[in-house]
């Protein structure tokens, strides 16, 4: 049981370049999160999933596109990466219901 | 006004101290209450939940006063171990968005 895991760990990408996140769980859990953590900043929500092929913006949706073909993934897009967009994101899940939020281990991007 | 605040500290104690964090939050409705801790470079996990009646879990105590709107996290007998972030997360008030606060640094000294 692997819980949730992210893809990748870190990455550098150039100001215009485009790329996808992955975050996978593997403990049947409806609901899913993104979110980015700045330094002073805390966690902020970019995009949230209810259940599959449902999706909704966060507290900091500009920027980002999210899908979630699969109830086990919750993808996180960049078309046109900005140096703003350098962070830490981290995705989340949660079972219906209950309370607690699972984590992954983030990904460390950078945009330069 | 941020709906779930916390003093971001740091607060600096020494080894065997007893330290206590606030966070307040603003929406009545809500429903459940937790503390979280991140580690330096890691993913928040879940320390405890809070309830109405207060609870324990080894050195830690977590209180909720809902008059006031506030939860507490109470740590005895500190350890090195216990240097981190506390976040505090509330949720409910019909929402599936957890909100948590900005974290409360704790750096526990030799």
């Amino acid at each position: 049981n692997a819980g949730v895991t992210q893809t990748p760990k870190f990455r550098v990408l150039k100001t215009g370049q485009s790329m996808t996140l992955l975050c996978a769980q593997d403990m049947n859990h409806e609901y899913m999160y993104w979110y980015r953590q700045d330094p002073g900043m805390g966690l902020r929500l970019i995009h949230y999933s209810v259940g599959e092929g449902t999706t909704a913006k966060g507290e900091v949706p500009d920027g980002y596109n999210v899908s979630r073909l699969k109830k086990q993934n919750f993808l996180l897009g960049l078309e046109s990466a900005a140096p703003s967009q350098t962070s830490v994101y981290f995705c989340a899940s949660r079972k219906q219901g209950g309370n607690e939020q699972y984590f992954g281990p983030g990904t460390r991007l950078t945009v330069t | 006004r941020k709906e779930v605040e916390q003093d971001p500290g740091p607060f600096n104690v020494p080894e065997g101290a007893t330290v206590a964090f606030n966070c307040t939050y603003s929406n009545s409705a809500s429903q459940s209450f937790f503390w979280y801790r991140q580690d330096c470079r890691k993913e928040p996990k879940l320390l405890m939940s809070v309830y109405s009646s207060g609870n324990e879990d080894g050195r830690f105590t977590a209180q909720l006063n809902r008059a006031s709107q506030y939860i507490s996290l109470l740590i005895r007998d500190s350890k090195l171990s216990d240097s981190a972030t506390y976040l505090c997360v509330v949720n409910g008030g019909g929402s599936y968005i957890p909100t948590f606060g900005r974290g409360t640094s704790l750096i526990v000294h030799p």
